[in-house]
């Protein structure tokens, strides 16, 4: 199986810079996505890693080290619309298609 | 490009009844997956399909089934509704790399 663990909820101040950390075990690692949810909807996604490293995008930055099961989520610039919660998912190549297993996502709010 | 597309928005049902949720890919996309997503929590994997065939299933009961169409559409099917069975329901498609997801259909059993 699978076990995906990441911070419930985390504050930081529009402007700084804010770091999401997830850490997973999975018996066949195939990939590590970041998505963003806003309250009531659907998740949208943010970033994709199967390699180690860091992939910029913008103000979004994702590394991941699998040789740790770690990877983190880098928001920088902070706006008061990045309030949202922020999904760490994995996919195992163990299972046939493309199916993830999600952490409990971490509630981001960006205060004034 | 419209992209993953869900119906209804929003039901409510009484325990003990069914419901069938809908959902269309992203044109081209041929997998298509349904999550449930219990609110304050992450989205669970329950069903994947891939040109009609079931390629996975999560640890749901058997009230819960799918299907895929020729046109890569799907169904997702619950029966003899519960109180927990509350929650948003995903659909996303894929073309082999990320899941996209669409708006969700949020499920009241009442």
């Amino acid at each position: 199986g699978q076990n995906i663990d990441q911070p419930t909820e985390m504050t930081a101040t529009e402007g700084a810079i804010v770091q999401i950390n997830c850490t997973y075990q999975t018996s066949g690692f195939n990939g590590l996505f970041w998505y963003q949810q806003h309250a009531g909807e659907a998740p949208t996604f943010l970033s994709y890693n199967v390699l180690d490293g860091l992939e910029e995008k913008g103000r979004f930055s994702s590394f991941l080290s699998r040789s740790k099961g770690y990877s983190y989520l880098l928001l920088k610039e902070l706006q008061m619309k990045d309030s949202a919660s922020y999904l760490c998912a994995v996919r195992d190549s163990n299972n046939a298609g493309n199916m993830l297993t999600f952490g409990g996502g971490t509630r981001l709010m960006v205060k004034p | 490009d419209a992209g993953v597309t869900q119906s209804p928005t929003h039901l409510i049902k009484t325990r003990g009844q069914q419901v069938t949720l809908r959902c269309s890919p992203i044109s081209g996309h041929k997998s298509v997956s349904w999550y449930q997503q219990v609110l304050g929590q992450g989205p669970q994997f329950i069903f994947q399909y891939y040109e009609k065939e079931e390629r996975g299933r999560g640890n749901f009961p058997d009230r819960f089934s799918a299907r895929q169409f020729p046109n890569y559409s799907s169904e997702l099917n619950v029966n003899a509704l519960l109180l927990g069975d509350s929650a948003l329901y995903l659909c996303a498609s894929s073309l082999g790399g990320g899941e996209f997801f669409g708006p969700g259909t949020r499920l009241t059993v009442l």
